[in-house]
């Protein structure tokens, strides 16, 4: 079956230290990919997204992720996080035909301490 | 702004006493999806729409239902909530070919 697996639970990190979440997904097929960030009492809104091409995306906010497909990772960077960056960070995956669903991780919940 | 909305935001229902929550669309998105997301876990898929086509997965209870009467507008039954059942409830679009899900701002269920 697929699963998506984020082994980061709870992060906590200074202002300006740097970000990176893990995200490991097993399906052998083609997939897409996605992360989705939810702030404190507020909506799952799309950080970034991989459908093809380069695997280096950039997103918004200043994340950007890497699509390694040797490894079946989708790693989350942050070069410098803010304060505002805290909230729960939520990896997703698709196939690319059929179904039109998506199997999220765990979530990896960020502290940011100002 | 095309977005996805849910009504309410909160919802308190007494065990057993059957409640609908809502979700509307402005972005024509044939696909439509509910999850039940509980306090630190990852949003799980309780059924979608495909257009009309109703899609149940396979582990969501039977007290779960859901409507579509047209593109814009989905609900979630839930007959006889129980105890369990309290959890925030997301709702979700995509435009088929496109993959990319939105969301709505969730309605919190308290059950009590």
């Amino acid at each position: 079956a697929q699963s998506v697996s984020q082994h980061n639970h709870h992060v906590i990190l200074s202002e300006a230290a740097s970000l990176e979440l893990g995200c490991n997904y097993s399906y052998g097929g083609t997939v897409n990919l996605f992360w989705y960030v939810q702030y404190p009492g507020q909506h799952l809104q799309l950080l970034l997204k991989y459908f093809s091409g380069d695997p280096l995306v950039k997103g918004i906010k200043g994340f950007e992720a890497e699509f390694i497909k040797s490894k079946f990772s989708f790693n989350l960077r942050k070069p410098s996080v803010q304060w505002s960056d805290t909230a729960e960070y939520f990896c997703a995956v698709s196939t690319t035909s059929g179904t039109y669903k998506y199997i999220f991780g765990t979530g990896t919940r960020l502290k940011v301490l100002a | 702004d095309a977005m996805v909305i849910q009504n309410p935001r909160y919802q308190v229902t007494q065990f057993g006493k059957p409640v609908t929550l809502s979700c509307s669309q402005t972005l024509n998105h044939n696909v439509m999806y509910w999850y039940q997301q509980k306090s630190s876990q990852a949003p799980k898929l309780l059924f979608h729409y495909y257009d009309k086509d109703f899609n149940n997965e396979a582990d969501t209870p039977d007290n779960f239902q859901s409507r579509r009467p047209n593109t814009s507008f989905c609900f979630l039954d839930i007959r006889s909530p129980g105890l369990g059942d309290a959890a925030m409830y997301l709702c979700a679009t995509s435009d088929r070919g496109r993959f990319t899900q939105y969301f709505g701002p969730g309605t919190r269920l308290t059950v009590l």
